[in-house]
């Protein structure tokens, strides 16, 4: 069974931190996506990330896979107020159809001003 | 430029009651995904449908849930004799037939309350 587990599960800091989130699975993903809610709202696709060892930069966010394909991380550089949200890592699931997504738990950012 | 729309937002039911909720996917979209997300967690996959066929329902509950995507209207998630256990935020996602690497457009979600 495919899982992934985030780390941490909630995180509040001070507006201008940093901070990393981690997503890790022990199998592997042909590909991994990271996605934005907020309450009330659906997810929101940030980014996906396809190839081992590949970095993906949004703005104040660096998106990293592992080498092995088999975890994720998120970096966000300089935290602000309206970074505040549930952040979820996905991977397909199983059969090769890649609408299917397993989602880790998410880890819940607060940042306070 | 109308993205997934669900309705009802919100719905209250009492337990044994029937509960449908309705998922428009996004225009030229023929890929449908039903998730459903409990209170501080990820989602979880239920099913996957294209229209008037339902391909993947290995994330449904046997019991009590179905969903169609019949071929002139919405999706429809039909949950009977609901229980406290189905309150949640269910949501639908739509993809186009060339989506890439499995992207998802999400709606904003109907949230089930059962009294």
């Amino acid at each position: 069974t495919q899982l992934l587990e985030q780390s941490p599960q909630f995180l509040s800091i001070q507006e201008g931190e940093n901070l990393t989130v981690y997503c890790n699975s022990s199998s592997v993903f042909s590909s991994l996506q990271w996605y934005r809610q907020e309450p009330g709202e659906g997810p929101v696709l940030l980014v996906t990330v396809v190839t081992g060892g590949e970095v993906k930069k949004l703005k104040r966010l660096t998106f990293q896979f592992g080498d092995a394909r088999k975890d994720s991380s998120l970096h966000i550089t300089a935290a602000q107020p309206g970074d505040t949200g549930l952040y979820l890592c996905a991977g397909p699931g199983g059969s090769g159809n890649t609408g299917k997504l397993i989602f880790g738990q998410g880890t819940t950012l607060q940042v306070k001003p | 430029n109308a993205g997934v729309m669900q309705n009802p937002r919100h719905l209250v039911r009492r337990r044994g009651q029937e509960a449908r909720l309705r998922c428009s996917p996004m225009k030229g979209h023929s890929h449908v995904y039903w998730y459903r997300q409990l209170p501080e967690e990820g989602l979880k996959f239920m099913v996957y449908l294209q229209k008037e066929n339902i391909i993947d329902e290995s994330g449904m509950p046997k019991e009590r849930f179905s969903a169609e995507f019949p071929k002139e209207g919405p999706s429809i998630l039909r949950i009977q004799q609901v229980v406290r256990g189905d309150s949640a935020a269910y949501f639908c996602a739509s993809s186009g037939t060339g989506h890439k690497s499995g992207e998802l457009f999400f709606g904003e979600g109907s949230r089930l309350t059962v009294l």
